[in-house]
């Protein structure tokens, strides 16, 4: 059966430090791959996704995510992170029939 | 474009009562998911419409309906409605029927809080 995992409920950075946002799924065919961010009080809005091809992927508001298929992850990564980061990220893998997202990561950041 | 918008953003009701939330997708969409959100279940998916037709089911109960129109609005229904219906319920809309590829497009969500 398909599934996300995110196994960060919560993390706490600092303003100014590196963040990486662990995602393993399980799909048995070649996955459609992509996080979400949503702020309070709105929707989930897109930040990058992966179809194929080069396996590190660039999103928007500086976040990256790299694609491992030995490991069953996409990882998100941000090299800084700001304030206005805080917010819960949510890993979703799509298949022929639905999307299956993760029970998502709350970030805070800590000036 | 105007983004997707749901109504009402909230709602109280009790338990036994039936309760319809309604979605205005983007415009050109022609396809809206259902999710309903619950802290540490995430988003579990409730079902997709495509030209006024349902293409796709979560798992949930038959309590949980839902209905498109032809100008691609969408409504869905929760009848007999339980203490563990309290969620946030989100809608999502793409350009084009789920492919697993596409961008979905999210509104801000209608918070229920049965009682």
């Amino acid at each position: 059966a398909q599934s996300v995992t995110q196994p960060d409920i919560h993390i706490t950075v600092s303003e100014g430090a590196s963040l990486e946002l662990r995602c393993n799924y399980s799909y048995g065919a070649t996955p459609y791959l992509f996080w979400y961010v949503q702020s309070p009080g709105q929707g989930l809005q897109l930040l990058l996704k992966y179809f194929s091809g080069d396996t590190l992927v660039q999103g928007i508001k500086g976040f990256e995510a790299e694609f491992k298929r030995s490991q069953s992850s996409f990882n998100l990564r941000k090299p800084s992170v700001h304030w206005s980061d805080a917010a819960e990220y949510f890993c979703a893998v799509g298949t022929g029939n639905q999307f299956y997202f993760g029970t998502g990561t709350s970030l805070t950041v800590i000036p | 474009k105007a983004g997707v918008t749901q109504t009402p953003r909230y709602l109280i009701k009790t338990r036994g009562q039936q309760v319809t939330l309604s979605c205005s997708p983007i415009s050109g969409h022609r396809s809206v998911s259902w999710y309903q959100q619950t802290p540490g279940q995430g988003l579990q998916f409730l079902f997709e419409y495509f030209s006024e037709t349902q293409r796709n089911k979560g798992n949930f109960p038959g309590r949980f309906s839902g209905r498109q129109f032809s100008n691609s609005r969408s409504e869905m229904n929760v009848s007999t409605l339980e203490l563990g219906d309290s969620a946030l319920y989100l809608c999502a809309s793409t350009p084009t029927v789920h492919s697993g590829r596409e961008t979905q497009y999210f509104g801000p969500g209608t918070r229920l809080l049965v009682l």
